[in-house]
């Protein structure tokens, strides 16, 4: 079975520092990769999509980045927090082939950056 | 663009009862599917159900039945024999079609609260 690794479960990060979150997902292979931002009290925002490898998308305009190494693998960085940055992030698969098919969450990162 | 709108901030049902949370969404593609999800406190959203819009019946998965009226645009989450374990917040989601890949859009949720 398909399973989504998320770490770390939270973070608090000055200010100006940097940022990288990672997924992994284990089970399946060329996953379409997503990172989702829910700020407190919102739905869910599309950060970032990938469909392969080195494959980025950006949604919205903003201080992140994503990455894509591996086939199985997807982070999220920055290079300077900023506290507009704070919110929960979560990563999410789906099968490449995405008609009909369910994104799959990992558990979240809640980060506040103070 | 799509948009999804869920009106009810919070609902109360007492368990074993039915409750229904709503859903109305907005999109000019001919062909969407739409989503249902469940994220407990822990914060992981979990999949609950999907109907396509061109299915013809109403999707139901266990206790969970969507009840998807095509010409209100609107696709209602319907819990059966609410359980404790109900209580958590509820997303409504609407993908596009014909893209390969799962750019959904939430709308803002409901939390329902079961009581015992």
């Amino acid at each position: 079975s398909q399973t989504i690794h998320q770490w770390p479960a939270t973070l608090v990060q000055p200010v100006g520092s940097p940022l990288s979150l990672e997924c992994t997902v284990e089970g399946t292979s060329n996953p379409n990769l997503y990172w989702y931002r829910q700020a407190a009290g919102r739905g869910l925002q599309l950060l970032f999509y990938s469909v392969g490898i080195g494959q980025i998308s950006s949604e919205v305009p903003q201080n992140l980045s994503a990455s894509r190494p591996q086939d199985r693998q997807f982070i999220l960085s920055s290079k300077k927090l900023l506290l507009s940055d704070s919110g929960f992030y979560l990563c999410a698969w789906s099968r490449a082939q995405g008609m009909h098919s369910p994104l799959h969450f990992g558990n979240g990162t809640r980060l506040t950056v103070t | 663009a799509q948009k999804i709108t869920q009106t009810q901030p919070g609902m109360f049902v007492q368990e074993k009862e039915a409750v229904t949370l709503d859903c109305t969404y907005d999109t000019s593609d001919p062909s969407y599917g739409l989503f249902w999800y469940k994220q407990p406190s822990s914060g992981e959203m979990i999949f609950l159900i999907y109907q396509g819009s061109y299915d013809q019946q109403n999707a139901t998965e266990g206790r969970y039945s969507l009840n998807f009226q095509k010409a209100r645009k609107s696709a209602n989450l319907v819990i059966s024999a609410s359980q404790l374990g109900d209580s958590a917040m509820y997303f409504c989601a609407i993908e596009r079609k014909n893209t390969g890949f799962q750019k959904l859009v939430f709308g803002t949720g409901t939390r329902l609260l079961v009581s015992p």
